[in-house]
């Protein structure tokens, strides 16, 4: 059984730019969040999508978006991108609508420069 | 606001001693809590999920505790071996907080020396 995949893994990206990231979920699970992870900031909560809307929202700027497809796939958006941005960007998925047991994605790495 | 303390920030152990990773919550009101490991640029791989009702949960030498009431939880690792170096990390979803939000501690790095 496929686990949680993200693509890309490693990026590079310049300040001001945008960047697209995929989070696919296991097989049969419609729940996928996102969590930002930095060595300063350990890991927090960007936003969770169950069927394609948003169910919850972190305290990051509007700069960070995000979307969920019919088929549960979820992509994260960060616009004018900042030094700060850089980071290891986790995606979670769940099989149901309740609390359970989260699974998590290699991360996509983005470097900003 | 939850908020979820690992301490010590860095372990080390010489290998066969049993490890003990703590973990505190400031607010009792938790679904559940899930202990995690995540080795150097990878990603989070669950190694445990307690319900809130359930005091304890265990998979091989793996057995974490839960107390609610006290907002605390311990990862008991036994017989620690070098492959075991990695940081733990706790995470609860709050029943205040909607859907499947987790609040993440620090982490304890654990180092295992042969």
């Amino acid at each position: 059984k496929a686990g949680v995949t993200q693509t890309p893994r490693y990026l590079i990206k310049t300040r001001g730019q945008q960047v697209t990231l995929s989070c696919s979920p296991i097989s049969g699970h419609r729940s996928v969040s996102w969590y930002q992870q930095t060595p300063g900031q350990g890991l927090q909560f960007l936003f969770e999508y169950f069927s394609e809307t948003q169910r919850n929202k972190g305290n990051f700027p509007g700069r960070f978006s995000g979307r969920q497809f019919s088929n549960s796939r979820s992509e994260m958006n960060v616009s004018t991108l900042e030094l700060g941005d850089s980071a290891l960007y986790l995606c979670a998925s769940l099989r149901g609508s309740d609390t359970g047991e989260l699974f998590f994605g290699e991360g996509s790495r983005l470097t900003v420069l | 606001k939850q908020e979820v303390t690992q301490i010590p920030a860095a372990l080390s152990v010489p290998e066969g001693e049993n490890l003990v990773l703590n973990c505190s919550f400031t607010d009792s009101a938790i679904y559940n809590l899930q202990w995690f490991r995540q080795d150097p640029g990878k990603g989070l791989t669950s190694l445990l999920l307690i319900q809130s009702s359930q005091r304890e949960q265990t998979s091989g030498r793996l057995n974490a505790s839960l107390d609610k009431s006290s907002g605390r939880s311990t990862l008991y690792i036994a017989a620690s071996q070098p492959g075991d170096s990695a940081t733990y990390l706790c995470a609860v979803i709050g029943i205040k907080a909607a859907g499947n939000k987790l609040t993440f501690g620090g982490g304890t790095r654990v180092l295992v020396k042969p």
